[in-house]
């Protein structure tokens, strides 16, 4: 099972809006409704920030956001601010589950 | 308050073997399906194994099969990784986490580093 495809990195400036592309196949991202999305801090444990493409587990900031449009699943976080910054994974139901490249989001 | 502690990590030579173990606190251990995800040093999330409340079905990544085991006591409230004929790319930091719904997981562990060196 390969690896789903997120952008090495992407940045915003606070306040602003950064969205995050989780690109797969129909043999995962785009045959359930099953993506999921970690936040992770250098040195700590992931944290999940959206589950079944855009439910928010609760005390998640209703500034992250989760959607899928074919095989592409998308993270938006608005409103960005200076702890937003840390790596974003997906991760898809395929059979077993596979997880996304990850993306490094800066905030300027 | 939900806790998840693994431990037995280490430094290892190649073909040799550990067992990861992860206790948990704080919920109702037997009601959950169980995971252990690992991340070699700079890179992604890897999902390795889990396991039904009851240990009754067992689901492996293809890269280890055959290598690894995965296992429960719901008595002690412990998850464990049995992990034989390690190989240098086996190298990862290995979390024990609590799936929550199919392919998530909502609670982590801090995590147990696996060095394969010799």
């Amino acid at each position: 099972q390969s690896a789903l495809t997120q952008p090495p990195s992407a940045s915003g400036s606070p306040g602003q809006s950064v969205a995050i592309s989780c690109t797969g196949t129909s043999s995962d991202v785009g045959g359930y409704n099953y993506v999921s999305w970690y936040q992770q801090h250098p040195g700590k444990a992931p944290k999940l920030m959206i589950y079944e493409v855009s439910k928010r587990p609760s005390g998640v900031p209703d500034r992250f956001s989760g959607s899928k449009s074919g095989n592409t699943a998308s993270l938006t976080v608005s409103g960005l601010q200076a702890e937003d910054e840390a790596d974003y994974y997906c991760s898809s139901y395929a059979g077993s589950n596979v997880f996304g490249t990850g993306t490094k989001v800066t905030v300027l | 308050e939900v806790q998840l502690v693994e431990s037995g990590g280490g430094l290892v030579q190649p073909g040799g073997s550990l067992r990861l173990s992860c206790a948990a606190s704080g919920f109702t251990f037997s009601s959950y399906w169980m995971s252990w995800v690992r991340q070699a040093p700079g890179k992604g999330l890897e999902w390795v194994a889990n396991i039904k409340k009851d240990g009754s079905e067992k689901y492996y990544v293809d890269s280890v099969k055959g290598r690894f085991t995965i296992s429960r006591d719901n008595a002690k409230n412990s998850l464990y990784l049995q992990v034989i004929s390690l190989r240098a790319e086996d190298t990862a930091v290995y979390y024990c986490a609590r799936d929550f719904t199919v392919a998530s997981y909502d609670y982590w562990g801090q995590g147990t580093l696996v060095t394969v060196s010799s």
